[in-house]
């Protein structure tokens, strides 16, 4: 069974830093693509970043370029997203999604994790 | 970025009856290389993350109910559930991949119960 379950979110301080983790189990981690998108409370959907399976191809979204780094570890069936410079706009479930297409980014998503609350407030 | 718009935002519908759901996006999704719409419908449920109904705009996928359609190109879908069921009660969300670095959803359309 695919599973994906995501780590790291918490309350956090603005300008607080965070680094979210997405562990990866039931299939060839190594052969996805994975992405964050991330929904604040009660409002819809923002992709925010992909990394391609062997993290050769790295996209963000224009609202956290510069401020959120994606990475992977495929030895470890993991993904990480380290979010720094946290705003208060930046509180929401982050989830990790795989690519519904193993051989080659498709950038739309098959499974998804139960996601992790990032809360940023003083 | 291509801007995605659903309409209507809520929509609630009696049992049994069909429910239809616009999805517009601000530039043609439609690879004509490919001759595929770059489209795809997700479910979700309160309290879960997204279930992926169809992608290429009308391809669904396994396990999703044949009650559910989706349908249109270039700028302009559809996704139809023919006879809605109480288990249907979600907000639905397209999403455009044709920009691939720069994936976009749609804002959601409520799907109730009337």
């Amino acid at each position: 069974e695919v599973q994906l379950v995501e780590s790291g979110g918490g309350l956090v301080t603005p300008g607080g830093s965070l680094r979210l983790s997405c562990e990866g189990s039931g299939f060839t981690f190594s052969a996805y693509s994975i992405s964050w998108v991330r929904q604040a409370p009660g409002k819809g959907l923002e992709w925010i970043s992909s990394i391609s399976s062997s993290s050769s191809y790295i996209h963000y979204a224009d609202s956290v370029k510069g401020r959120f780094t994606i990475s992977r570890d495929n030895a470890k069936n993991s993904l990480f997203l380290q979010v720094n410079s946290l705003r208060a706009e930046d509180t929401a479930v982050y989830y990790c999604a795989r690519d519904r297409i193993g051989s080659a980014s498709s950038f739309f998503f098959d499974y998804w994790g139960q996601g992790t609350l990032v809360v940023v407030s003083s | 970025d291509i801007v995605m718009t659903q309409s209507p935002e809520y929509l609630a519908v009696s049992l049994g009856e069909r429910a239809t759901i616009n999805c517009k996006s601000s530039q043609s999704v439609f690879y004509s290389s490919h001759n595929k719409n770059y489209l795809a419908w997700y479910q979700q449920k309160p309290g879960q993350p997204p279930k992926l109904l169809f992608s290429w705009a009308s391809t669904r996928e396994t396990g999703v109910p044949e009650r559910f359609s989706g349908s249109g190109s270039e700028t302009d879908f559809t996704l139809t559930i023919s006879s809605l069921q109480a288990e249907d009660v979600a907000v639905y969300y397209c999403q455009q991949y044709y920009s691939n670095s720069r994936v976009t959803f749609g804002p959601g359309t409520k799907v109730d119960i009337k």
